[in-house]
């Protein structure tokens, strides 16, 4: 079955130091994407990054970076130089193909509060 | 590009009363639209997929009579909470994929909807 897992609750950061938010999965899946959302107080989700399961080159999106390790099914967000604006929810997510019907769906992970301290 | 836009933002209504939220995709065509729901400092919970042209596809749990998807365009879902209680107080968010999107293209959502019944 496919299982998203964030196993970071709450994480504390310095303001411009670099913060790794942890995420693993579990798909039987061959193609699949993996995605990271932020979810600040007012509840939108804003898309940061996305690794495809045959990108060799970890993706990376201005201050953001997706440590992407196929072998241990890991796909850890890496925020550099955090600010206070970073302060938020972050999840996890992984899209999972419906064969019968051609298609997806998304899987969540619990997701991560993060806390930027000034 | 890639915006959707979802309404109201929030709704106060009376316990047996129905309420209809929007998400419409504003500058692309989903094909797909997911309608999720989120309980506080909680992840998200995939309610139903709704297909444009077909009835939507329901998780397990989830009541279809409760909540009625309805896909009419291309551009256009819409979730009904029927005969609502205080336990359907929550917050309801949709995201949308472009019509031309695979498996590793990302979701994107709308701004959620927070309902509160009385």
């Amino acid at each position: 079955a496919q299982k998203i897992t964030q196993t970071q609750p709450g994480m504390f950061v310095q303001e411009k130091e670099a913060v790794t938010l942890d995420c693993t999965y579990d798909t039987s899946d061959q193609s699949y994407g993996l995605f990271w959302y932020k979810q600040p107080s007012s509840g939108e989700m804003i898309f940061l990054i996305y690794q495809g399961s045959y990108d060799e080159q970890n993706a990376t999106e201005g201050r953001y970076s997706l440590n992407f390790q196929k072998a241990r099914k890991s796909a850890n967000l890496v925020i550099s130089a955090s600010q206070l604006g970073d302060s938020a929810m972050y999840f996890c997510a992984m899209s999972h193909t419906i064969y019968t019907s051609g298609t997806y769906k998304y899987i969540f992970g619990t997701g991560t509060r993060l806390k930027v301290l000034a | 590009g890639a915006v959707v836009s979802q309404h109201p933002s929030w709704v106060i209504c009376k316990s047996g009363t129905s309420v209809k939220i929007e998400c419409r995709s504003l500058d692309f065509q989903a094909t797909t639209m997911f309608w999720y729901r989120q309980f506080p400092k909680q992840s998200l919970m995939l309610m139903a997929t709704s297909n444009e042209g077909s009835k939507a596809t329901y998780e397990q749990g989830v009541e279809k009579d409760k909540f009625l998807i309805n896909h009419a365009s291309l551009t256009l879902s819409t979730l009904t909470v029927t005969s609502a209680h205080p336990e359907d107080s929550s917050f309801y968010i949709c995201s949308a994929r472009r019509r031309e999107s695979s498996y590793n293209s990302p979701l994107h959502f709308g701004n959620g909807t927070r309902l509160t019944v009385t």
